[in-house]
């Protein structure tokens, strides 16, 4: 399994701004996924971001608004740029351990006003 | 291409009553299967798993087994405590066009009274 964290765990924000949120990882890892939840749904992948390439999107997704830095093996961002309230949603990052199998930061809990 | 139905919640049930969470699949190939839960604001938890046909996946009095013949993995329990509730999801990966992607069912809540 692995441990992961992310920060912030929460946080309200003003339309048209931008949120960086972090995800680490206790182990080094190839992959690292970015999911959204909105609210009383299941999640969508946003990107799967490897290190030392370039993240790759899901379609509806795009670099400009979701830009996903991946600078090593236990470490992401995913920023939410230019945000409005459709943004507001849980947004979880996580990661493949073994053959398929992945776990789940805590998710953070991102209210746009 | 791939994809996972659950059952609709809410699924309410009483203390100690059996619980079947129904979710079916399609997929290309032969892809693992799992269960997640999320406890209320809180995360997903991988709750089991099985990688291939007729495997039982198992944890915390939970169970399911991968029935490729009806291409199905229900989740079952047989006394459901109140500390159950939660949203479960169904999900598939593995498969030869995933690329270490998971494909997840719509949840299912489950609210389980005293």
């Amino acid at each position: 399994s692995a441990v992961i964290s992310q920060k912030p765990s929460r946080d309200i924000c003003q339309r048209g701004t931008s949120l960086t949120i972090q995800c680490q990882v206790d182990s080094q890892v190839t992959m690292m996924f970015w999911y959204r939840q909105q609210p009383g749904q299941s999640l969508t992948l946003i990107a799967t971001a490897n290190q030392g390439s370039e993240a790759t999107y899901e379609s509806g997704f795009v670099i400009d608004k979701f830009p996903i830095s991946r600078p090593n093996l236990t470490f992401s961002t995913l920023t939410v740029s230019n945000m409005s309230p459709e943004d507001s949603s849980i947004y979880l990052c996580s990661v493949e351990v073994g053959t398929d199998t992945q776990y789940f930061g805590p998710g953070t809990r991102l209210t746009v006003l | 291409g791939n994809s996972v139905t659950q059952m609709e919640g809410p699924v309410t049930l009483s203390e100690e009553a059996f619980l079947t969470i129904n979710c079916t699949y399609t997929a290309t190939g032969y892809p693992s299967l799992f269960w997640y839960v999320q406890y209320p604001g809180e995360g997903l938890q991988l709750l089991l798993k099985a990688t291939k046909a007729d495997d039982k996946g198992s944890n915390k009095g939970f169970e399911a087994t991968y029935r490729k013949e009806t291409t199905s993995f229900h989740l079952e329990k047989g006394s459901v405590q109140v500390s159950d509730s939660a949203v479960y999801f169904c999900a598939l990966g593995g498969t030869t066009d995933s690329w270490g992607k998971l494909q997840f069912g719509a949840g299912t809540q489950v609210v389980v009274t005293p």
